[in-house]
């Protein structure tokens, strides 16, 4: 079957900085979506990956690789307002999208 | 301002009775999709339409059902609303670019009682 697996929370200090990891095991591969969520609200689109390699924008950044199922979102400069949940999503071979459950990330001050 | 609008944004339903969660747009994207997000769950797809006219089954479709009549709306229908159906509900769109990046109305949360 196919499978998405991030760790459930996180726990960070302000300022600092973290890595959220995301697993995939998915029938092909047509891209990596990462999608911030804050509680009560809808999921708004961080990024995409379809190569190898590091992402940036801005404080956020993303990695790929595809041949270790693997990619990880990293977060610089915390700040309260990044205290979300952050969903992992990778586009099958049938261009449907699997969603992870989410990392609910903590910010503390 | 643009975007994905959903009504209501909350319902609480008895069980057994009929229910249309509304869903419309004006970015003119073609493709539409609903969504229900449960605790622990990741987002799982319901029902799905790639243009006005055609709709296809996702990955948890019974006892949902869509149309699609034209571009901008897209209602999802639960024909005789059960409690495993109390979730929070998101409609979601995509212009088809290269990314198909996702954007998402502000979810309609449902309790079936």
């Amino acid at each position: 079957g196919q499978n998405i697996d991030q760790p459930t929370e996180m726990t960070a200090t302000e300022g600092a900085i973290v890595q959220i990891n995301c697993t995939y095991q998915t029938s092909g591969f047509n891209g990596l979506f990462w999608y911030q969520q804050h509680a009560g609200e809808a999921p708004t689109f961080l990024s995409y990956n379809v190569l190898d390699g590091l992402e940036e924008k801005g404080r956020f950044s993303s990695f790929l690789s595809r041949s270790k199922g693997y990619s990880y979102l990293l977060l610089k400069e915390l700040q309260m307002k990044d205290s979300a949940s952050y969903l992992c999503a990778v586009r099958d071979s049938n261009y449907q999208l699997i969603w992870g459950a989410g990392t609910k990330l903590i910010i503390k001050p | 301002i643009a975007g994905i609008t959903q009504a209501p944004t909350s319902q609480i339903l008895a069980a057994g009775r009929r229910m249309t969660l509304r869903c419309t747009q004006d970015m003119r994207h073609n493709a539409m999709y609903w969504y229900r997000q449960d605790l622990g769950l990741g987002l799982r797809l319901i029902h799905y339409s790639n243009t006005a006219g055609t709709t296809g089954k996702g990955e948890v479709p019974d006892g949902y059902s869509v149309s699609r009549a034209n571009t901008d709306d897209f209602p999802l229908t639960l024909a005789s609303a059960v409690p495993s159906q109390t979730s929070v509900y998101f409609c979601a769109s995509s212009d088809g670019a290269t990314t198909g990046e996702l954007f998402f109305g502000e979810g309609s949360r449902l309790t079936v009682l």
